[in-house]
C-alpha cells in the first residue's frame, strides 16, 4: 500500500522569510511524486512533480522540491514566501509499478504567510 | 477557456434524493477521475476512467454510480443521498492511461450540502 504524510497541519511563515512544507511518503516501489495547491473555493492546481533525475525540481510561482530516497521525502520549499502564497498545500505519490495509476494524497498543510 | 468543467458549483438537497453531477474536459485527456473532499479537506479517489473503461474503484457505497458517455465527459451519479455525502466533489483529467507521471488537471468543484 502506498501512503503519503504531511506531519504539520498548518505552517506559519512570514512574508520574505524561507518556506518549507513537509511531506513523506511510502510506497514498494519507486514513486512519482506531486505537489498541488488549494485556494479557497477553488480546486487543486498542479504545482511540480518528481519524475525521475534531478533530486531538485522547479514548479511554479518560485516553488521547488527536493526528493530525497533515503529519507522518502519530498519537501516543498519556496526562497521568499508571499502573503499570496497563503493556501492548502497537497502532496501526492504514485507508485510507478501499481495500483493502476492510484494517486494517494496527503491530509493537507495549510500555509498562511504573514505581512 | 475552461480546461476541466463541473456542473452545478453548488447543490443543496434533502436526504433520500437523487442527483448528479456533471464533468467535461476539453483537454483531449484520456482518463478522467472523481475524488470527494470532505469538512477536513481530506481529499479520497472514489472512481477513475480511462477512454470510458473503469479502471480505479474505491471502496465507495453502490448508490454512487459514475457514468462516462465518452472521454471527455465523467458524470457521477448519487441515490438515496444521505447526510455524510455532504462534501466537495472534484472532477479531474489526466494524459495517458492513468498511470505514472501524468499529471491531474482538477475542476473546481461542486459543492453538495445534504439537508
Amino acid at each position: 500500500a502506498q501512503s503519503v504524510a504531511q506531519p504539520e497541519d498548518q505552517v506559519n511563515v512570514a512574508e520574505g522569510n524561507p518556506l518549507t512544507v513537509k511531506c513523506t511518503y511510502s510506497v514498494s516501489g519507486n514513486p512519482y511524486l506531486f505537489w498541488y495547491v488549494q485556494y479557497p473555493n477553488r480546486g487543486l492546481q498542479f504545482l511540480l512533480k518528481y519524475i525521475t533525475g534531478d533530486n531538485l525540481v522547479k514548479g511554479s510561482y518560485g516553488f521547488e522540491a527536493e526528493f530525497n530516497k533515503s529519507q522518502t521525502s519530498f519537501h516543498l520549499k519556496k526562497p521568499s514566501a508571499l502573503v499570496s502564497d497563503s493556501a492548502l498545500y497537497f502532496c501526492a505519490v504514485r507508485d510507478r509499478w501499481g495500483n493502476a495509476g492510484k494517486s494517494t494524497f496527503g491530509d493537507g498543510t495549510t500555509l498562511t504567510v504573514k505581512p | 477557456d475552461t480546461a476541466v468543467s463541473q456542473t452545478p458549483k453548488y447543490l443543496v438537497t434533502q436526504m433520500g434524493n437523487d442527483k448528479s453531477i456533471k464533468c467535461e474536459q476539453n483537454l483531449g485527456h484520456d482518463t478522467m477521475y472523481w475524488y470527494k473532499q470532505d469538512s477536513k479537506k481530506f481529499l479520497k479517489i472514489m472512481f477513475s476512467y480511462n477512454n470510458k473503461e473503469l479502471i480505479i474503484n474505491e471502496t465507495v457505497p453502490n448508490r454512487f454510480s459514475p457514468k462516462s458517455p465518452d472521454k471527455a465527459h465523467l458524470n457521477l451519479h448519487i441515490n438515496s443521498l444521505e447526510l455524510g455525502d455532504s462534501a466537495v466533489y472534484f472532477c479531474a483529467s489526466s494524459q495517458g492511461q492513468g498511470q505514472g507521471s501524468d499529471t491531474q488537471y482538477f475542476g473546481p468543484g461542486t459543492r453538495l450540502t445534504v439537508l
